[in-house]
Parts: C-alpha cells; sequence; structure tokens
C-alpha cells in the first residue's frame, strides 16, 4: 500500500529548530517529486517546499533560508528541516508525492500531517 | 507569488450542481493544462480530485468534473451529497512561482 506518514511536529519556542520526517512505503521517494505543504489554522493550503526526483529543491519565500528539504532514499524518507521558527509558521504540515507521468503535476498521496505550534 | 482566486463559499441543495471558479492568469492557469483540483474535509489531509484541468484519478466519482476556460478554471460538482460538504482548492503550474505550482484560496462548499 502507498503511504506517507509525517513525523516530528510538536511546540517549540520562536527561534526554535525542529525537523520533520515522512516515512513512504510502497513507493521509492527518490523517483518522484516530493513536497511539504502547510496550513495554517483556519487558512488554506501553502506549498513549502519541493524536491523533484533529480535533486533539485525549491522554496516558499516566506521559509527560503529557514528550511531545508532533503531525503534519504536508505530509508526512503522525506525530511524538513526547520530553523529560526516564528509564529507564523505554526500550521498543519502534510508532505505529499507527485504522480506518475501522467499525474506529474498533482499531488496523488498526502500523509495525515503533523502539527507545529510556535510559541513561548 | 499571489494565491489563485477562488470564491469563499458556494451553496447548494442535495442534487443540485455547483460550479466553483478559480482565476489565475496568463502565467498560471491561462498558460498550462496543469490544473488541479482537491477536496479537504476539516481534520483530513487533502484528496486530489481532478488533474490536467479534467482527468480523474481512478476512484474519484464522476459526479465531479473539471474544465477550463482562459485563465480561469472551474470544478462542477453535479448531483450534489451531503458529504460533498468540504473545502476545495485548486492548484497551478506557474512560471512565476519559485516552487513551481500555486493553490487558490479554497472555496466551502455548503449543501444545505
Amino acid at each position: 500500500e502507498v503511504q506517507l506518514v509525517e513525523t516530528g511536529g510538536g511546540l517549540i519556542q520562536p527561534g526554535g529548530s525542529l525537523r520533520l520526517s515522512c516515512a513512504a512505503s510502497g513507493f521509492t521517494v527518490s523517483t518522484y517529486y516530493m513536497t511539504w505543504v502547510r496550513q495554517a489554522p483556519g487558512r488554506g493550503l501553502e506549498w513549502v517546499s519541493l524536491i523533484y526526483s533529480g535533486g533539485d529543491t525549491y522554496y516558499a519565500d516566506s521559509v527560503r533560508g529557514r528550511f531545508t528539504i532533503s531525503r534519504d532514499n536508505s530509508k526512503n524518507t522525506l525530511y524538513l528541516q526547520m530553523h529560526s521558527l516564528r509564529a507564523e509558521d505554526t500550521a498543519v504540515y502534510y508532505c505529499a508525492r507527485g504522480g506518475d507521468y501522467f499525474q506529474r503535476h498533482a499531488c496523488t498521496v498526502w500523509g495525515q500531517g503533523t502539527t507545529v505550534t510556535v510559541s513561548s | 507569488q499571489s494565491a489563485l482566486t477562488q470564491p469563499a463559499s458556494v451553496s447548494g441543495s442535495p442534487g443540485q450542481s455547483i460550479t466553483i471558479s478559480c482565476t489565475g492568469t496568463s502565467s498560471d492557469v491561462g498558460a498550462y493544462n496543469y490544473v488541479s483540483w482537491y477536496q479537504q474535509h476539516p481534520g483530513k489531509a487533502p484528496k486530489l480530485l481532478i488533474y490536467d484541468v479534467s482527468n480523474r484519478p481512478s476512484g474519484v466519482s464522476n459526479r465531479f468534473s473539471g474544465s477550463k476556460s482562459g485563465n480561469t478554471a472551474s470544478l462542477t460538482i453535479s448531483g450534489l451529497q451531503a458529504e460533498d460538504e468540504a473545502y476545495y482548492y485548486c492548484s497551478s503550474y506557474t512560471t512565476t512561482s519559485p516552487l513551481d505550482y500555486v493553490f487558490g484560496t479554497g472555496t466551502k462548499v455548503t449543501v444545505l
């Protein structure tokens, strides 16, 4: 079964760091584009970061320089390292996978989400 | 990168059809046939409903259909059912975002 399971969320003070993990099963993370999408309380979806199968990485302006997306092929896991966290980073963070070739511009598989709360 | 524009809310009675619009620009919706639609129930992860403007993944009801005209994409829900009450988001490939993709602002669908 194709599945994504996020972990690593929690309560963190402003300025702190956190690493989110997204464990994949049923497919290989390095063969698809993988992305992190977040949703602040009561707000819409926001693309945060994306890594293509070739390794190119992209970031939203709001997180560039503070967040780093990566993957560990041996663990088949996607990561989001977050530094200098701010209150506005508070959100549910979803890990998602791009589709197969004919669905490659859509996210066909989503994790259940992990909640990050930045507060003192 | 500005989000694509969707109406904040749309409502309809059971059995009716409703349409949600998603307005972008000539750099995203108008330029590419890479518009997707997602359904999200409260507290749940988004679910893909439509990809590449009008294609349904396997398992998605044919009551959901997508189209595009110019810079505006649309999602139509036919035969509205109670379980369709949810939030709906469009997304498009874009040349103006550092991330290649942009979401819409989201639409709350209420079944009366």
